[in-house]
């Protein structure tokens, strides 16, 4: 089945970039998502990328997906404080079945 | 967009007592829901699949007659913790696929179990 891995830690300053990165080993997934979770809540889709693409932007978000090396990476421009949070990589294969997430990474932003 | 709720958000519970989470779609329906434990500073582990007139699926190491699953309709599953105790102190999530076809996943906003 699917396995994920990410980083467990990232601490950027405001206003820097940051790039979440991820590996997973089953090409047959569909979907590959990005999700963050804010302390004591739910996860909140930030964004997901088509398996036939290779880059994804959405604002301050930029998706780039290598599918030759099954690596997948987030990258937040000018990053706020508002943005730490753990972010989860997610990807599923067969549709409507459960996604498989990495362990997350917290992101942590330095004022 | 799709929205998916959790009823309640948090619990406080005695030892030996059974807690009903509630996690419903509120403007579509998911024949499938699935229910996700997520212990502090770990990635969420998938715990079952609620399926909507049939019986939920299980994961491996989960015990089934502990957590109870009950898809009761199309927009609706509960998952019971039936004599809980301090170890199945957790953050509960569920989360629905919106349509077979589109497969974006919506989760609810969790739920947190605190077992005295």
């Amino acid at each position: 089945g699917e396995d994920v891995e990410q980083s467990l830690f990232l601490s950027v300053r405001e206003g820097d970039s940051s790039v979440i990165n991820c590996t997973y080993t089953d090409s047959s997934s569909t979907y590959l998502y990005w999700y963050k979770q804010e302390p004591g809540a739910g996860l909140q889709l930030l964004t997901y990328i088509f398996s036939n693409m290779d880059m994804k932007q959405d604002q301050r978000l930029t998706v780039l997906l290598n599918k030759k090396d099954k690596h997948l990476s987030l990258r937040i421009a000018d990053t706020q404080t508002g943005d730490s949070a753990i972010y989860f990589c997610a990807g599923e294969a067969p549709p409507n079945t459960p996604l498989v997430f990495g362990k997350g990474t917290r992101l942590s932003v330095i004022a | 967009g799709a929205v998916v709720s959790q009823h309640p958000s948090r619990v406080i519970c005695k030892s030996g007592t059974s807690v009903k989470i509630e996690c419903r779609s509120l403007d579509f329906q998911a024949t499938t829901m699935f229910w996700y434990r997520q212990f502090p500073k770990q990635s969420l582990m998938l715990m079952a699949t609620s399926n909507e007139g049939s019986k939920a699926t299980y994961e491996q190491g989960v015990e089934k007659d502990k957590f109870l699953i009950n898809h009761a309709s199309l927009t609706l599953s509960t998952l019971t913790v039936t004599s809980a105790h301090p170890e199945d102190s957790s953050f509960y999530i569920c989360s629905a696929p919106r349509d077979y076809s589109y497969n974006e996943q919506f989760f609810g906003p969790g739920t947190r179990l605190t077992v005295l």
